[in-house]
């Protein structure tokens, strides 16, 4: 159970599209297309932004997109906003019924 | 509303023993997986366990097998953890989480409560 690797930061601009990246294995991402992404702003409880590797549950932007490719999935922003500047995890069931995050990602707006 | 509520966390010294509990309303409890995310100051995510609606698969991180219980009461729509032998590297803010129809995706959180471990 060793945790997704996500990169620590990501930047970009008001307008522009980031993607952050999610390396697992081929006993979590790579076996399952069970991976989410949350949104954590400073002291809130996170947020359900992407299931199933690309779905989105209702009422989150469609500027938020999902993929996986082999072992590693990612998120997408587009059209960044400012309201967007939080921490993001990715998240893959990891079989057994267990669950394993990433190391999260600091996303800044410049 | 949908809505989680944690209770039971506090100052406990190492070694000892705490009970965490979370309630639900606004959904059908009995129908969902259930899980317990935690969060140490500063730091990210970690998932810690998890139960399915009738307990009948049970899962735990490698970091609290044999020291954390994770059960349920659907009667009550009552998510706990019991937690022994704690260490100062469990000191985090516990979040009870519901799970989606897939095991191992957490579409509502509570607000947390937060487990000091500390002589």
């Amino acid at each position: 159970q060793s945790a997704l690797t996500q990169p620590a930061s990501v930047s970009g601009s008001p307008g522009q599209s980031i993607t952050i990246s999610c390396t697992g294995t081929s006993s979590d991402v790579g076996s399952y297309n069970l991976v989410s992404w949350y949104q954590q702003h400073p002291g809130k409880a996170p947020k359900l932004m992407i299931y199933d590797v690309s779905k989105r549950p209702s009422g989150v932007s469609n500027r938020f997109s999902g993929s996986k490719s082999g072992n590693t999935a990612s998120l997408t922003i587009s059209g960044l906003q400012a309201e967007d500047e939080a921490d993001y995890y990715c998240c893959s069931y990891a079989g057994s019924s267990t669950s394993v995050f990433g190391g999260g990602t600091k996303l800044t707006v410049l | 509303e949908v809505k989680l509520v944690e209770s039971g966390g506090g100052l406990v010294q190492p070694g000892r023993s705490l009970r965490l509990s979370c309630v639900a309303s606004g959904f059908t409890f009995d129908n969902y997986a259930m899980h317990w995310v935690r969060q140490a100051p500063g730091k990210g995510l970690e998932w810690v366990s998890g139960i399915s609606w009738k307990s009948g698969s049970i899962g735990y991180a490698d970091s609290v097998k044999g020291r954390f219980t994770i059960s349920r009461d659907n009667a009550k729509k009552s998510l706990y953890l019991q937690m022994n032998s704690l260490r100062a590297e469990d000191m985090a803010l516990y979040y009870c989480a519901k799970d989606t129809s897939t095991y191992g995706t957490f579409d509502i959180w509570g607000q947390g409560t937060m487990v000091t471990v500390s002589s």
